[in-house]
């Protein structure tokens, strides 16, 4: 099956600098790559996604880069505030069907 | 965040006893998902169903079993035979056709002594 590996674990950056989460992929089939987002005890939210016909995709201060070939991807935040901590959290999919995901990166916002 | 509900939000069992737990969406979804959560580990895969009456084994099915009798409605029972049953679960909801897109519900936290 799909194996998602990501990293860092953890990361801590000041506020208003850059964080940047990367995550590999073992299936070539896997066309879906969605990024979640989960406060503690609560429940992961969606907050970008990308397919595999997309290279890359913003939304606002989020992006997502994503190369097919090397099979992987990433998570940028521009401009990091306090309330981005949390835990993010990739996965991988084929077309919905099993959902694989990473093992979470911990990231602090440091005001 | 949507319509699925997940209930209880915490339970207690004695080992031995099987629970289960419910998982409801108003969204009109046809793919419902059940994932266990650990600490300082990512989701993974119990169940999935993509259809009503269908269900499919994810990685870690083995303890657990599930029903999907309505497409509104995905229970997970724990059995006696999941060896380490304490964890979060959490179960999300898909449309499929036009979208990938996952939901999650707010979970549910299991403690068996």
């Amino acid at each position: 099956g799909e194996n998602v590996e990501q990293h860092p674990s953890t990361l801590s950056v000041q506020e208003g600098d850059s964080a940047v989460i990367k995550c590999t992929y073992s299936d070539s089939a896997s066309n879906y790559f969605p990024w979640y987002k989960q406060e503690l005890g609560k429940r992961p939210q969606l907050i970008i996604d990308i397919r595999s016909n997309v290279g890359e995709k913003k939304d606002q201060r989020i992006a997502v880069t994503l190369n097919k070939t090397a099979k992987h991807f990433s998570l940028h935040i521009t401009e990091t505030q306090p309330e981005d901590s949390a835990v993010y959290f990739c996965a991988a999919s084929i077309t919905g069907n099993q959902f694989y995901f990473g093992t979470g990166t911990s990231l602090t916002v440091i005001p | 965040d949507g319509g699925i509900t997940q209930s209880p939000k915490y339970l207690f069992r004695k080992e031995g006893q099987n629970v289960t737990l419910s998982c409801e969406q108003n969204l009109n979804h046809d793919a419902m998902y059940w994932y266990r959560q650990d600490p300082g580990q990512g989701l993974r895969l119990i169940y999935y169903s993509q259809i009503v009456n269908d269900f499919q084994k994810g990685d870690i099915a083995e303890g657990y079993s599930v029903s999907r009798e309505k497409k509104e409605s995905f229970p997970l029972t724990v059995t006696s035979a999941q060896k380490n049953p304490t964890a979060f679960y959490l179960c999300a909801s898909s449309i499929q056709l036009t979208g990938f897109e996952q939901y999650f519900g707010p979970g549910t936290r299991l403690t068996v002594t």
